[in-house]
Formats: C-alpha cells, sequence, structure tokens
C-alpha cells in the first residue's frame, strides 16, 4: 500500500531553516511527483510546491520563492523540502502528497514550529 | 494566478439533510478540480477528482459536478460522520491553488 511516512516534530527559533523529509513506499518513486501543502492552526491549506521524482523539476509557491527548496533521493525514495529563514508565521503543519495534480496520499505531517 | 472561492465558509445542517458547497474559480479550469474532506485533527483525504469522479470508498452520498468556473460539492443525507472541513484545489496548472475551505456541522 502506499504510504508517505514524514519526519518528526521540529521547534525552531526566528531565522533558522528547518529540513522536512517524505519518505515513500508502496510505489514506483520515479512515477509520480511529490507536493508539499502546509497548514497553519486553524487555518487551510496552502500549497508550497511540487517536484519532479523523475527529474528534480520543481515549481514553488510564489511567496515561498527564494525560502524553499524541495529535492528527492531516489536511492531512499525520499523527498525534502526546505525552508529558510523562518518566521513566526511560517508555524504550521507541514505535509506531503504523491502528486502534482490531483492529491490522492498524504504523508501524516510534521509539525514546525517556529519561536524565540 | 488563478483563485479558487468556495461559499458558504462555514455551516450547521441537521442530520438527513442535503449540503452544497460551491467553489469558484477566478478564470475557468475545465473540469481540473478536486474536493478534499478533512476531519479535525486529520490529514486532509480526496473525495472527488476531475469535477465529479468519486474516489474508491468515498461514499455514494457525495457527489460533485461542475465544469469552467462554478463547482459544486453535494452531500445527499448529512452524517454524523462527516463534520469536517471541505476544500476544493484547481490542478490545471501551477499554483495548485486550494479554497479557503468550507466547515460542516451538524445541528
Amino acid at each position: 500500500q502506499v504510504q508517505l511516512v514524514q519526519s518528526g516534530a521540529e521547534v525552531k527559533k526566528p531565522g533558522a531553516s528547518v529540513k522536512v523529509s517524505c519518505k515513500a513506499s508502496g510505489y514506483t518513486f520515479t512515477s509520480y511527483g511529490i507536493s508539499w501543502v502546509r497548514q497553519a492552526p486553524g487555518q487551510g491549506l496552502e500549497w508550497m510546491g511540487w517536484i519532479s521524482t523523475y527529474n528534480g523539476n520543481t515549481n514553488y509557491a510564489q511567496k515561498l520563492q527564494g525560502r524553499v527548496t524541495m529535492t528527492t533521493d531516489t536511492s531512499t525514495s525520499t523527498a525534502y523540502m526546505e525552508l529558510r529563514s523562518l518566521r513566526s508565521d511560517d508555524t504550521a503543519y507541514y505535509y506531503c502528497a504523491r502528486g502534482g495534480q490531483q492529491l490522492a496520499f498524504w504523508g501524516q505531517g510534521t509539525l514546525v514550529t517556529v519561536s524565540s | 494566478d488563478i483563485q479558487m472561492t468556495q461559499s458558504p465558509s462555514s455551516l450547521s445542517a441537521s442530520v438527513g439533510d442535503r449540503v452544497t458547497i460551491t467553489c469558484r474559480a477566478s478564470q475557468g479550469i475545465s473540469n481540473y478540480l478536486a474536493w478534499y474532506q478533512q476531519k479535525p485533527g486529520k490529514v486532509p483525504e480526496l473525495l472527488i477528482s476531475d469535477a465529479s469522479t468519486l474516489q474508491s470508498g468515498v461514499p455514494s452520498r457525495f457527489s460533485g459536478s461542475g465544469s469552467g468556473t462554478d463547482f459544486t460539492l453535494t452531500i445527499s443525507s448529512l452524517q454524523p460522520e462527516d463534520v469536517a472541513t471541505y476544500y476544493c484545489q484547481k490542478y490545471n496548472s501551477a499554483p495548485l491553488t486550494f479554497g479557503q475551505g468550507t466547515k460542516v456541522e451538524i445541528k
């Protein structure tokens, strides 16, 4: 069965960086891209971007351009999302999801808390 | 960028009621629209893709319709387990924008 397992919760100080991992199993990793979506506490879903697991091409949300980097390691079927220069409003659950269109499979979410 | 606007932002209905949520795109997106259900404290789940294709395992009381700019999600007979926030999402092209969500509660 398709599974996306994300890394654990993180607490970071403003200005720091965070890197969240998403390990895929149950399907051919390079057949589907990975999207990243975040959700601030009590708020809606925000698409952050997408990476092709086939060739590494990326497409980032404009508001995060310059602060976010998405990468993959095909040898371990793992996708990564790094967010830099963290601010308090980056506090959110971060989800990976399979695909770049409709998102049928999601990771369990990683809570990133930004606090001084 | 294309904006996605859902209405209402919240609703309260009785068990057995027919519930309709609308999603409007600021430009045409053909049928590249998905609906998600997010129960409190849970991960979003895909209910409907391509505007009207029910995902496997989703109860038949859920249905989707629309094309172009106007879409609807209908729950034909609201059940207690349908308490959740529902999001539409466009995927014709990046960015994959979500609507702001509709919170459904039981009256």
